[in-house]
């Protein structure tokens, strides 16, 4: 399809363990944004690129996250040593470049550490 | 206090009635985005506003910068209505990253 895919779409880890997710823009956007969203809350921003480049990371709640956008297409958000508190969705969305273009968003991943 | 306010966070009404989600904001934006997400997580972006008013079918999108307010509304509400909407904003600095709102949950009675 032409929309904004994630994978996997669900992921279950022991707390502890490393975990990668991935998102897979729409072809041709520039902008690419990572967001999390806990239980019953709004989305929170993590990180921003503009095609390879992360233009800004200061949502990411500590070191043990880092994302990457290579050869700016697809994302890569990993986490390392898991927690239960990093339990939420984890959105993915992509925009064609500018401040006031739509954002499209993927499905999400939902991510329950135990 | 978070700079995007939504309210009422929980919204109940019967098939047909008139529904109105209001946002509030506390800073100076390019643009206003109001999303649907539905159970199960999918986001869709409804609206984006820098201005004025847009519709699209049901749906009317209004914002008022010098007040910095914005309302959804909802003409003839459906049983398929029923997602949570969430008001997101563009700020006038930095990057284009979406600040939320938490969200408000309409639940349509048929």
């Amino acid at each position: 399809g032409a929309g904004v895919s994630q994978s996997p779409r669900y992921k279950v880890a022991k707390r502890g363990q490393d975990v990668a997710l991935r998102c897979d823009p729409i072809s041709g956007h520039v902008s690419l944004f990572w967001y999390q969203q806990a239980l019953g809350q709004g989305p929170e921003f993590l990180t921003y690129f503009q095609n390879e480049a992360q233009l800004d990371k200061s949502g990411l709640p500590s070191d043990r996250f880092f994302a990457e956008r290579p050869e700016g297409s697809v994302s890569t958000l990993k986490i390392q040593r898991t927690q239960q508190e990093d339990s939420a969705v984890y959105l993915c969305a992509s925009s064609f470049t500018q401040r006031e273009e739509t954002q499209y968003f993927g499905p999400g991943t939902r991510l329950l550490v135990l | 206090k978070n700079e995007v306010e939504q309210s009422p966070q929980n919204l109940t009404a019967q098939e047909g009635e008139f529904i109105t989600i209001n946002c509030s904001y506390s800073v100076g934006i390019s643009a206003l985005h109001w999303l649907q997400q539905h159970p199960g997580g999918g986001i869709v972006s409804l609206f984006m506003l820098s201005s004025g008013k847009k519709k699209h079918g049901r749906l009317i999108a209004t914002i008022n910068i010098q007040e910095k307010h914005s309302s959804l509304h909802i003409t003839a509400s459906h049983p398929r209505d029923s997602a949570v909407y969430i008001c997101a904003v563009i700020s006038n600095f930095g990057n284009e990253k979406l600040t939320f709102g938490t969200g408000t949950r309409l639940t349509i009675i048929p």
